[in-house]
């Protein structure tokens, strides 16, 4: 079984650009969902994906935007990149099924750095 | 206030000791509860999950869950130096999970 991988590892780009993490889910995971962990707190969800439709949003602006691909991979896209954008960005991967019921299984992060 | 409260600590003990972590929340819809543990500079890695108020072993972890209160605990027991990292709870009623701020526990050999 291979678990959720994400690239790349570490980032570093300046202020007002634009960057695009990626996300490959666990194998026979059919959902994806993005938190956001800055340093010395716990993880803040973005959004989730599923069948590669945004299944809900928190409270991150629309400069925030994602997809998901056929085979459940993803992609998290930040725009206009702000100093308080950088953080350690987490993808979950889970199976959500009839139950409603899921476990979410977390890749190791790209780490983000705006100057 | 925040949906979920925990103590960031740091918590340090000599190993074998009983680690025990604790969250609170505010909540009511939360029905899934659920211990990581993060190591520096990783990704969480789950722990524990739970969906009813009670008690769950696994190994060395017990997770406790009372909704009457809205209180989680995580014990350890046998403490170990590679038990040493950020253990965070978090919660969902739906889709997201609401995490607290994580406590930071360092188990001296």
């Amino acid at each position: 079984e291979t678990g959720v991988t994400q690239s790349p590892t570490h980032l570093i780009k300046t202020r007002g650009q634009q960057v695009t993490l990626r996300c490959s889910s666990q194998s026979g995971h059919n959902t994806v969902s993005w938190y956001q962990q800055a340093l010395g707190q716990g993880p803040q969800f973005i959004f989730q994906y599923y069948r590669e439709e945004e299944n809900g949003r928190g409270n991150f602006p629309p400069r925030f935007s994602g997809l998901q691909f056929p085979n459940y991979s993803s992609e998290l896209n930040v725009n206009a990149l702000e100093l308080d954008d950088s953080a350690l960005y987490l993808c979950a991967s889970s199976l959500v099924g009839l139950a409603g019921r899921d476990e979410q299984f977390f890749g190791p992060g790209t780490r983000l750095t705006v100057l | 206030q925040k949906e979920v409260e925990q103590d960031p600590g740091p918590l340090s003990v000599p190993e074998g000791a009983i680690v025990s972590l604790n969250c609170t929340y505010s909540n009511s819809a939360f029905q899934y509860f659920m211990w990581y543990r993060q190591y520096s500079r990783k990704g969480p890695e789950l722990l524990m999950y739970t969906y009813s108020s009670g008690n769950k072993e696994d190994g060395r972890f017990t997770a406790q869950v009372d909704k009457s209160s809205k209180y989680i605990s995580l014990f350890i027991r046998d403490s170990q130096p590679s038990d040493s990292a950020t253990y965070l709870c978090a919660m969902s009623g739906d889709y997201k999970l609401s995490f607290g701020a994580g406590t930071t526990v360092t188990v001296r050999a």
